[in-house]
């Protein structure tokens, strides 16, 4: 399995814009697929969306436009990017990937977790 | 988007207890369901995937089962490392789902 680190301030004020960083040892970005979930404090799990192994990413329509999932293969990284946030956006948010093989969605490796909280 | 509702939210039991949680799907999503186990601040941990197969290095009390719309995860003896929250999650269609969680605490 490969190992995933998240990073990025924990503190971002609302209408700002989130950015995240997962990054990846043990195994390529440029194999595979590289999911962002997040978690509301005590609350439940919402995917968010994913970059591939080609670049191609895919988000959760629930965020409308506000998502950006990128990749720096130069440094094995996946990065979040999520515009105008709001109190609702306080959340531990997540990369996590399945193993290569594996059904795409089926999340096996997981970082740690980042708490954001979206204050003024 | 495919909602996935658990049952029941919450529950008590002893040590040695055999535990069911279910989880429906709001349509039909073949065996890929998943089960996860997360202890409080912690990531989420893989339990079993296609609705029945066991993740390598996980207890053998752990199963799964169903299909199309409505699944199980049973543990069978339930053991102390055990109390913790449980979710289901789809990975046939996107945008990727989550059930709301089961949270097993001690009786």
């Amino acid at each position: 399995q490969v190992q995933l680190q998240e990073s990025g301030p924990g503190l971002v004020k609302p209408s700002e814009t989130l950015s995240l960083t997962c990054t990846v040892s043990g195994g390529s970005i440029s194999s595979y697929y590289w999911s962002w979930i997040r978690q509301p404090p005590g609350k439940g799990l919402e995917w968010i969306g994913y970059i591939d192994y080609s670049g191609s990413a895919n988000h959760n329509p629930s965020l409308k436009s506000r998502v950006t999932i990128s990749r720096d293969t130069s440094m094995n990284q996946i990065s979040l990017k999520l515009t105008s946030v709001t109190a609702a956006d306080t959340a531990i948010y997540y990369c996590a990937s399945p193993t290569v093989g594996n059904t795409v969605g089926d999340f096996d490796s997981w970082g740690q977790g980042t708490l954001v909280t979206v204050t003024s | 988007d495919i909602q996935m509702t658990q049952s029941p939210s919450s529950l008590s039991a002893y040590v040695g207890d055999r535990v069911t949680i279910t989880c429906r799907a709001s349509q039909s999503i073949s065996s890929l369901l998943n089960w996860y186990q997360q202890k409080p601040g912690k990531a989420p941990n893989l339990l079993i995937h296609a609705a029945f197969r066991l993740q390598s290095g996980v207890p053998s009390r752990f199963s799964g089962s169903g299909y199309g719309t409505d699944f199980t995860l049973t543990i069978s003896s339930l053991q102390p490392e055990d109390f913790a929250t449980y979710f289901c999650q789809q990975s046939y269609d996107y945008p990727l789902t989550f059930g709301g969680g089961t949270k097993v605490d001690i009786k």
